[in-house]
């Protein structure tokens, strides 16, 4: 079946390390994303790319970083520069040049300690 | 900048009552609108999206949205909910093309037996 899978759905990690989450899409889509989801604040944009090896920083960038060396994979690593890590972490893809309707995967929730 | 407003963050309704959440949007001409189901720790699924014409859209799981340029709205309805409709919704918009989708900050719904 087609859709978007991410990896691992729990994370835990030690304060001060970097942590890689994994999104893969076997959908065909051009666009991928990645959101951040904390309680009562909705889905903040991290990063986005509409093409591979092209990428755009999204409303809190700060602390994250993508790779796109592939169409189906956008993985975001959380540096130890995030000041605040722990979150839901929710990734989606679409097709481009549409109205932007977003597929998304389960989700990783990631807790820091 | 263009941004989506849900005033209710938390709604209670009784099972077989009837449902409406609200949405506002702001954005100069017309966007592409769309909502958004989640389930709690899952990620999100699309119930319906707006692009043009007929203003009234129908969706999956019985639920339907009115577009009304006239008061930058697209509020979700449901003539009678059910156990299963307990989730967290998120109304969105994008200018189309190659935008982003802007999220609002979603609504929480419970039902009671």
């Amino acid at each position: 079946d087609g859709g978007i899978t991410q990896s691992p759905k729990y994370l835990f990690r030690k304060e001060g390390q970097n942590v890689t989450l994994s999104c893969e899409q076997n959908l065909n889509h051009d666009a991928m994303y990645w959101y951040r989801q904390d309680p009562g604040q909705g889905l903040r944009l991290i990063y986005y790319s509409q093409i591979v090896n092209d990428f755009q920083k999204g409303d809190i960038a700060e602390g994250y970083s993508v790779s796109r060396e592939k169409k189906e994979s956008f993985p975001l690593t959380v540096t130890s520069a995030q000041k605040n890590p722990t979150a839901f972490y929710l990734c989606a893809s679409s097709e481009q040049g549409r109205a932007r309707e977003a597929f998304f995967g389960q989700g990783t929730r990631l807790t820091v300690v | 900048a263009q941004s989506v407003t849900q005033p209710d963050i938390h709604i209670t309704v009784s099972e077989g009552a009837s449902l409406e959440l609200r949405c506002n949007y702001s954005y100069g001409a017309t966007p592409y609108l769309f909502w958004y189901v989640q389930s709690p720790g899952q990620g999100l699924q699309l119930l319906l999206k707006y692009f043009s014409g007929d203003t009234l859209v129908q969706g999956i799981k019985g639920f339907e949205a009115e577009f009304k340029r006239s008061q930058s709205s697209f509020n979700l309805r449901k003539p009678s909910v059910h156990w299963s409709d307990a989730a967290e919704y998120f109304c969105a918009c994008s200018k189309g093309g190659s935008e982003k989708l802007v999220f609002g900050k979603g609504t929480k719904l419970t039902v009671n037996p």
